[in-house]
């Protein structure tokens, strides 16, 4: 079946660039998401890449998609304590018939000042 | 805001009991998804309805079952609770069932089964 695999943990401090990785494993995985998730609150989706890419570009976000490898990331340029949070990757494909998305284990982003 | 409401924002019960969680998806959007977020499981797809038919399903136990109204807001039942229940569960909408169609969730309802 499908499977989505995160990092459980990360730490940077403020003003540095955070990484966060994630590795799936169907090949037919079309669109690719990373969502956010503070305390408390539901999921916010932060952006999404087709599989035709290779990188996206949002702002401070940075999606690089390695298909060949189903690695994808996430890119955090200047990362500030409000996006202290956890992240969800998810996939979406042809073999789930594009109704669900498979998420991650989530990795937990903690800034410190 | 992502515009989806859920109703209650928490809930208490017993096991062996039975409740009922409510959805409300953005305007003008026609599909609704369940998902349950657990320490054990993750995050984990429930079911999908469009239109108010069902039109797909993923892990959801027979306990559960869940309906979509004439007005486009979905309900989850959830009976015989057990311990394990306890989650937080989602609710997102999209415009379409179309697999291009970005989800918005709601700010879920946590159900806790002592």
């Amino acid at each position: 079946g499908e499977d989505v695999e995160q990092s459980l943990f990360l730490s940077v401090r403020e003003g540095d660039s955070s990484v966060i990785n994630c590795t799936y494993t169907d090949s037919s995985s079309t669109y690719l998401y990373w969502y956010k998730q503070e305390p408390g609150a539901g999921l916010q989706l932060l952006t999404y890449i087709f599989s035709n890419m290779d990188m996206k570009q949002d702002q401070r976000l940075t999606v690089l998609l390695n298909k060949k490898d189903k690695h994808l990331s996430l890119r955090i340029a200047d990362t500030q304590t409000g996006d202290s949070a956890i992240y969800f990757c998810a996939e979406r494909g042809q073999n789930t018939g594009f109704q669900k998305l498979v998420f991650g284990t989530g990795t937990r982003l903690l800034v410190s000042p | 805001d992502s515009g989806v409401t859920q109703t209650p924002k928490h809930l208490i019960t017993a096991t062996g009991q039975r409740v009922t969680l409510r959805c409300s998806p953005r305007s003008g959007d026609l599909s609704v998804y369940w998902y349950q977020q657990s320490l054990d499981q993750g995050l984990q797809f429930l079911i999908q309805y469009y239109n108010g038919e069902e039109r797909a399903k993923g892990n959801i136990l027979e306990r559960f079952s869940a309906q979509q109204f004439p007005d486009l807001h979905s309900e989850l039942n959830l009976s015989s609770l057990e311990l394990g229940d306890s989650a937080l569960y989602f609710c997102a909408s999209s415009v379409s069932g179309r697999g291009d169609n970005e989800q918005f969730f709601g700010p879920g309802t946590r159900l806790t089964v002592l």
